[in-house]
C-alpha cells in the first residue's frame, strides 16, 4: 500500500516558536496536500502542491507556509506558533481522481 | 468557489438499522466525489468514489449514487454494524476539499 509518513507524530511548541512538520511519500505521486483537523471543522485544506516546486494555498493558509522541495517532500512551517493553532495537521498524497493516502497525523500543541 | 456541504453533525442509530448520510456539494467543473472513513485514533480511508452521474458505487456494504441534477453523493447503508462507528467525509476532487463529517454511532 501506498506509505505516506510524517514526522513528528508529536510535538509542543512554545508560542512564537517556529515549528516545521515534515511529510515523506514513496508513492511518486504528483499532488500532496496538508491539512488540519479541529472538533466541529473537519479536515481543513492549508497548502497543497501539484508537483515538486509548487505550493498553492488551501482555504486557511493564513500563518502557514508550505515547501516541495521533491517530488516526495512536502512541508508545512509555522513561522510564529499561535495557541490557535494547536490541532492535529494530516499530510496527504494522491494523484488526481484517484484515492490519496494519508499519513498517520502529527499532533501539535502550542503552548 | 467549491464547497462540499454535510448537514449532520452526529447520527446515533442502533445496530441493524439503514443509514444515509447526506452530502451535497457546489463546483463549477464535472465532479469527482469520493467519501472517506476516519476510525478512532486512524487516518482517513477512501470508502468509495464516483464522477458517473446516476451510477451507483459501492464498497464494504456502502453504497452511494451521484446525482449531478441536485448536486448530491448521499452515503447510504442497509444494515449498520458497530464496527461502522466512525467520522465519515464526503469530499470533492479539484482542491480536494472535504466536509465538515459526520459521525455515526452506533449503538448495540
Amino acid at each position: 500500500e501506498a506509505a505516506v509518513t510524517q514526522s513528528p507524530r508529536n510535538k509542543v511548541a512554545v508560542t512564537g516558536g517556529k515549528v516545521t512538520l515534515s511529510c515523506n511519500q514513496t508513492n511518486n505521486h504528483n499532488n500532496m496536500y496538508w491539512y488540519r483537523q479541529d472538533t466541529g471543522h473537519g479536515l481543513r485544506l492549508i497548502h497543497y502542491s501539484y508537483g515538486a516546486g509548487s505550493t498553492e494555498k488551501g482555504d486557511i493558509p493564513d500563518g502557514y507556509k508550505a515547501s516541495r522541495p521533491s517530488q516526495e517532500n512536502f512541508s508545512l512551517i509555522l513561522e510564529l506558533a499561535t495557541p490557535s493553532q494547536t490541532s492535529v495537521y494530516f499530510c496527504a498524497s494522491g494523484d488526481a481522481n484517484t484515492e490519496v493516502f494519508f499519513g498517520k497525523g502529527t499532533r501539535l500543541t502550542v503552548v | 468557489g467549491d464547497s462540499v456541504t454535510q448537514t449532520e453533525g452526529l447520527v446515533t442509530l442502533t445496530k441493524g438499522l439503514p443509514v444515509m448520510l447526506n452530502c451535497t456539494y457546489q463546483t463549477t467543473y464535472s465532479p469527482f466525489l469520493f467519501w472517506y472513513v476516519q476510525h478512532l485514533n486512524e487516518a482517513p480511508k477512501l470508502l468509495l468514489k464516483s464522477s458517473t452521474d446516476n451510477k451507483r458505487t459501492e464498497h464494504q456494504g456502502f453504497y452511494a449514487t451521484l446525482h449531478k441534477s441536485s448536486s448530491s453523493f448521499h452515503l447510504q447503508k442497509s444494515s449498520v454494524q458497530l464496527s461502522d462507528s466512525a467520522l465519515y467525509f464526503c469530499a470533492l476532487e479539484g482542491k480536494l476539499i472535504f466536509g465538515q463529517g459526520t459521525k455515526l454511532s452506533i449503538k448495540p
